[in-house]
């Protein structure tokens, strides 16, 4: 199993509401990321996690708050969002973290703040 | 600092021609190389990597890339392509510990 899943798929959420997005991998790979992705443009790193601790955090602003409760799973919680925060959120795997693992990615949650 | 330039941000092709996606790095230390697809409205799938060897990489769905140390190149084609090769194609650079720097993208369109 080489797959990567994310849910929800959509997600419309209101400036004061809470929300969270998550994603799976059961191919025993130590290493989870969050992208964010705007139209046209490649996927900008914004949380790493290794054997299950943040390893990496690239300045993400508070109102997004990432939680890896197990190796398989990674969250996104989401609180206070900016219109400007509507992308395509992606998630990412990797069997470590060396500059040699490929990164196996999700199809990503498209996320729209109104 | 490394960098990764993808220098043609939309390639028009006709079907069954060949194509030719330009990616230059810059890196002054050794580096791994990937090559990713991304669909419509979907995430990205790894095409095919460099990480050492023949400098010549086969990838899925035809592809192939040719890495080339002295011109810091790493271009990927395709002798022939098909419609459902339109996407987005990122290259990336792997210089360190998790992190990829991806060039901008190409836009590849197959026309009928």
């Amino acid at each position: 199993d080489t797959e990567v899943t994310q849910t929800p798929k959509h997600l419309v959420m209101g400036m004061t509401n809470k929300k969270s997005l998550k994603c799976e991998q059961h191919m025993g790979h130590r290493a989870m990321y969050w992208y964010k992705q705007k139209a046209k443009k490649p996927p900008e790193l914004m949380f790493v996690y290794s054997y299950e601790k943040l390893s990496i955090n690239e300045s993400v602003p508070s109102r997004f708050s990432p939680e890896c409760p197990n190796s398989s799973l990674l969250n996104l919680h989401l609180h206070a969002l900016q219109p400007e925060d509507s992308a395509l959120y992606l998630c990412a795997s990797s069997q470590g973290g060396t500059s040699r693992d490929e990164q196996y990615f999700g199809p990503g949650t498209r996320l729209t703040v109104t | 600092a490394q960098s990764v330039t993808q220098l043609d941000s939309q390639v028009p092709v006709f079907e069954e021609a060949p194509v030719e996606l330009r990616c230059n790095y810059s890196s002054s230390v050794s580096v791994y190389l990937f090559w990713y697809v991304q669909y419509p409205n979907q995430g990205l799938q790894l095409l095919l990597k460099y990480l050492s060897g023949s400098t010549l990489v086969k990838g899925i769905n035809g592809f192939e890339a040719e890495f080339n140390k002295s011109q810091t190149s790493f271009h990927l084609r395709k002798p022939s392509v098909h419609i459902s090769d339109t996407a987005e194609y990122f290259c990336a650079v792997s210089p360190g510990t998790y992190k990829y720097i991806f060039g901008t993208g190409t836009r590849l369109k197959v026309l009928a």
